[in-house]
């Protein structure tokens, strides 16, 4: 069991530029998790993907913001025209089929507009 | 929208001492789950401990255990013989069992601060 994976843990972008976070899920966990933490804030919750269908968004993910997980494993998060706001860590999280519907988080991508 | 509070910013204790960390939530779900994160500096958030609303008894892992108080929505965490390694962030976070509702909402955190 490898953990949670996220790639690339840092980017730094200029505003307006358009930047992708890769996340790899625990193999076996069907759930996959988007969250957006910001300095001195619990994480936010941003989207959540069974298997490939997602099947919630956050009102804090803009038109700017799009997720994929094409074969319900790896997912992708996209961010359009990025704006100083958007400077933050990036979480994603995975979890089983089974259990409590525990969440295990990645390392994180942290983001920073310039 | 359910909410999460953690009312103590920053807590310090001295190692091997008892240190007890407070959650309050509000929801108008009678089933959900509760779950304590621990965010050390620089690294990932790990799951300490969870609780599931529909079971009366308290959870505990080692020492960590939790008081549940469904009535009065509180979810405190209580470290024994704290150790430096416990040194971190803590939150606390809610987990609708509604389906459709699958996202943590997290409180703002506590920092925890462990005197050697």
């Amino acid at each position: 069991d490898t953990g949670v994976s996220q790639d690339p843990r840092h980017k730094i972008t200029k505003r307006g530029q358009n930047v992708t976070f890769r996340c790899d899920p625990i193999s076996e966990h069907n759930r996959l998790y988007w969250y957006r933490q910001t300095l001195g804030q619990g994480p936010e919750f941003l989207t959540y993907f069974q298997n490939e269908a997602q099947l919630e968004k956050s009102r804090l993910l803009s038109d700017r913001f799009s997720a994929e997980r094409p074969k319900g494993s790896f997912s992708t998060l996209e961010i359009q025209r990025t704006e100083q706001g958007d400077s933050a860590m990036y979480l994603c999280a995975s979890g089983p089929p089974w259990g409590a519907y525990e969440q295990y988080f990645g390392p994180g991508t942290r983001l920073t507009v310039t | 929208a359910q909410t999460v509070t953690q009312s103590q910013p920053e807590m310090s204790v001295q190692e091997a001492e008892t240190v007890t960390l407070s959650c309050t939530y509000d929801t108008s779900e009678s089933d959900y789950y509760l779950f304590w994160y621990k965010q050390p500096p620089s690294r990932q958030m790990i799951l300490v401990i969870r609780q599931e609303a529909y079971k009366q008894q308290n959870a505990t892992e080692n020492r960590f255990s939790v008081n549940f108080q469904k009535a009065a929505k509180s979810f405190s965490l209580k470290i024994s013989d704290s150790q430096l390694g416990d040194a971190a962030m803590y939150f606390c976070a809610y987990r609708s069992a509604r389906g459709g509702a699958d996202g943590l909402t997290f409180g703002k955190g506590t920092h925890l601060i462990i005197q050697p």
